[in-house]
């Protein structure tokens, strides 16, 4: 399959902002998700890029560059209970629905 | 509530055993998806159907099975070709992207299989 790329491990102090950054391969998607995964629990939606720009939902926010395959997740003012893991995944391009994830990004938020 | 409703959440099998997770959602979803989830990787498609009585293999489908005899129902069947079974598996539905809707998935909560 087509290859989405996050880093394995980001570290945060609690109240402050970490940049998740996601890259693929352009020709194989259309748009990218986001979405949170507590351990052992199911992922949760968090946004949603079709096109380029930046998507603002309170906290957290998440931008879209078509041309360069580029995609971050930015979650700001960090608590506790953002220390998780950060799925990105490609919407493939051959049919609706079927998405490409990457490994997930774990987010360690230290007091 | 609308949801996704996989069972059982955890199950055991002894090698060479066929067993059978199930998922029912009532969102009125018209399609589905088994995804698998083993550490440190990313979720992977085992098999997905957007319409009743049609599914189609995903990036993984050897050694599982599935059916899509109701809208509501997608149950998954890991058989004993499956070699390496033990896994986390997850249920996901959605309906087609729109102008009104992203398509997202909605996933269950998971079913942990562990083959003894």
């Amino acid at each position: 399959g087509q290859n989405i790329d996050q880093p394995t491990e980001m570290t945060a102090t609690e109240g402050a902002i970490v940049q998740i950054n996601c890259t693929y391969q352009t020709s194989g998607f259309n748009g990218l998700f986001w979405y949170q995964q507590h351990a052992g629990e199911a992922p949760t939606f968090l946004s949603y890029n079709v096109l380029d720009g930046l998507e603002e939902k309170g906290r957290f926010s998440s931008f879209l560059s078509r041309s360069k395959g580029y995609s971050y997740l930015l979650l700001k003012e960090l608590q506790m209970k953002d220390s998780a893991s950060y799925l990105c995944a490609g919407i493939l391009t051959d049919s609706w629905g079927k998405l490409q994830f990457g490994a997930g990004t774990q987010v360690v938020v230290t007091p | 509530d609308g949801g996704i409703t996989q069972s059982p959440k955890y199950l055991f099998r002894k090698e060479g055993q066929n067993v059978t997770l199930s998922c029912e959602q009532n969102l009125n979803h018209d399609a589905m998806y088994w995804y698998r989830q083993d550490p440190g990787q990313g979720l992977r498609l085992i098999y997905y159907s957007q319409i009743v009585n049609d599914f189609q293999k995903g990036d993984i489908a050897e050694g599982y099975s599935v059916s899509r005899e109701k809208k509501e129902s997608f149950p998954l069947t890991v058989t004993s070709a499956q070699k390496n079974p033990t896994a986390f598996y997850l249920c996901a539905s959605s309906i087609a992207p729109g102008p009104m809707n992203t398509g997202e998935l909605f996933f269950g909560e998971g079913s942990r299989l562990t083959v003894l």
